[in-house]
């Protein structure tokens, strides 16, 4: 596709279990992000891909929190045990490179009950 | 941390107004970026910039290193730019933006 995709585009959970949030970033950027927008908090940053690596995780929240990246492209961000602060739009970003525009998915918007 | 500050945090303006938002930061960055996010709907990214001055139709940007400051300006606004607009920088120790709060915009028509 055309632009960042993010799936699913809701997902409504019961507290205590685990979710993933998928992202496929534009074919051939190298730097994924992944950012978190909350009533409360609005925008966070939560974690940077560089090809497959991490090498800014400074945003987790907690150790709940985890995501990966294989084969430089798509990206996963799971939550274990979710709790009701965690409520939120999750969303995905992509560069060419670190440093360069960033192009945003619309979002998972998760709703833990 | 960087910390983002923009004002004013909402703005209703009658339609053909000039409109002019501002952020300031507290930590030099290697990049500053307006955003624009419609209800309901995703985040578009209007500029990035690091000096000087932006225009992209009746928008401009400008940013100020020095006085680690950025306006988005709008001119002849119209209801269509109703929306969120939101200052990020990049840098000052994270990978990754770091957001003000955004500038809620309304044009009457």
């Amino acid at each position: 596709g055309a632009g960042v995709s993010q799936s699913p585009s809701n997902k409504v959970t019961e507290k205590g279990k685990d979710v993933e949030l998928r992202c496929d970033p534009i074919s051939g950027h190298t730097a994924l992000y992944w950012y978190r927008q909350s009533l409360g908090q609005g925008l966070e940053f939560l974690i940077y891909f560089q090809g497959n690596s991490a090498p800014d995780k400074s945003g987790l929240p907690s150790d709940r929190f985890s995501a990966e990246r294989t084969g430089g492209s798509v990206s996963t961000l799971t939550i274990q045990r979710t709790q009701q602060e965690d409520s939120a739009v999750y969303l995905c970003a992509s560069s060419y490179r670190g440093g360069q525009p960033q192009h945003f998915g619309d979002g998972t918007r998760l709703s833990i009950l | 941390k960087n910390e983002v500050e923009q004002s004013p945090q909402n703005l209703t303006a009658q339609e053909g107004e000039f409109i002019t938002i501002n952020c300031s930061y507290s930590v030099g960055i290697s990049a500053l970026h307006w955003l624009q996010q419609h209800p309901g709907g995703g985040i578009v990214s209007l500029f990035m910039l690091s000096s000087g001055k932006k225009k992209h139709g009746r928008l401009i940007a400008t940013i100020n290193i020095q006085e680690k400051h950025s306006s988005l300006h709008i001119t002849a606004s119209h209801p269509r730019d109703s929306a969120v607009y939101i200052c990020a920088v990049l840098g000052g120790g994270a990978d990754g933006l770091t957001f003000g709060k955004g500038t809620h915009l309304i044009i009457q028509p």
